[in-house]
């Protein structure tokens, strides 16, 4: 597609349910970040991958989560034994070069609610 | 640690004024300084950004000025109209990290008709 896709755009988990949050990059993007915006505030950076390397997770709030991209191309954000903390949206966003110093496009979001 | 300070909060102006939204950040090693502008269950889409090597860039009615001495760079929209009402965000590339941008909070600019 011409834009970044993440599905699903809203899940709502009970809490201590399992979730995993999907993103398609923009083909060819070597960077992917992921980051969660609570409601009314800025996104909060999560985790970076450089193609298939996780280069940066520092902005993981606990062992919970976990974020892959195996191939370089498509990212798993997956949260484990959710609680209602963690009810965000979910931003995944890619760029074209190896550093995030140029334009960074945003996906629509993934509605996580935590019930 | 990493910090990208942004105000107002909330700004409300007059259809056909200008607004300016200010910035400020932590990390002196920053370079790239990107404006976001996210309407209501939208995602961010970029409006503007300057590198450090400049002072000011102008797109139709968006400008953005960067002082780098003072680590704070603002947002002007001039002649405001409906469609400008959204939340924007101003953000940080910490150069020292190579891997993130720090946004700001995010400002709801209100456009008054």
């Amino acid at each position: 597609g011409a834009g970044v896709s993440q599905s699903p755009r809203y899940k709502v988990a009970k809490r201590g349910q399992d979730v995993a949050l999907r993103c398609d990059p923009i083909s060819g993007h070597v960077s992917l970040f992921w980051y969660q915006q609570a409601l009314g505030q800025g996104p909060e950076f999560l985790t970076y991958f450089q193609n298939e390397a996780q280069l940066d997770k520092s902005g993981l709030p606990s062992d919970r989560f976990f974020a892959e991209r195996p191939e370089g191309s498509v990212s798993t954000l997956k949260i484990q034994r959710t609680q209602q903390e963690d009810s965000a949206v979910y931003l995944c966003a890619s760029s074209s070069v190896g550093v995030m110093n140029t334009e960074a496009f945003f996906g629509q979001g993934t509605r996580l609610t935590v019930v | 640690g990493e910090n990208v300070e942004q105000h107002p909060s909330t700004l409300s102006v007059q259809e056909g004024d200008s607004a300016v939204i200010k910035c400020t950040y932590s990390d002196s090693a920053s370079n790239y300084f990107p404006w976001y502008k996210q309407e209501l269950g939208k995602r961010p889409q970029l409006i503007i950004d300057i590198r450090s090597n400049v002072g000011e860039k102008k797109d139709q009615r968006i400008a953005v000025t960067l002082n780098k001495t003072a680590k704070h760079f603002s947002l002007h929209i001039t002649e405001t109209q409906p469609e400008d009402s959204a939340v924007y965000f101003c953000a940080a590339f910490l150069y020292s990290s190579a891997s993130k941008i720090i946004f700001g909070s995010g400002t709801r600019l209100s456009i008054r008709p």
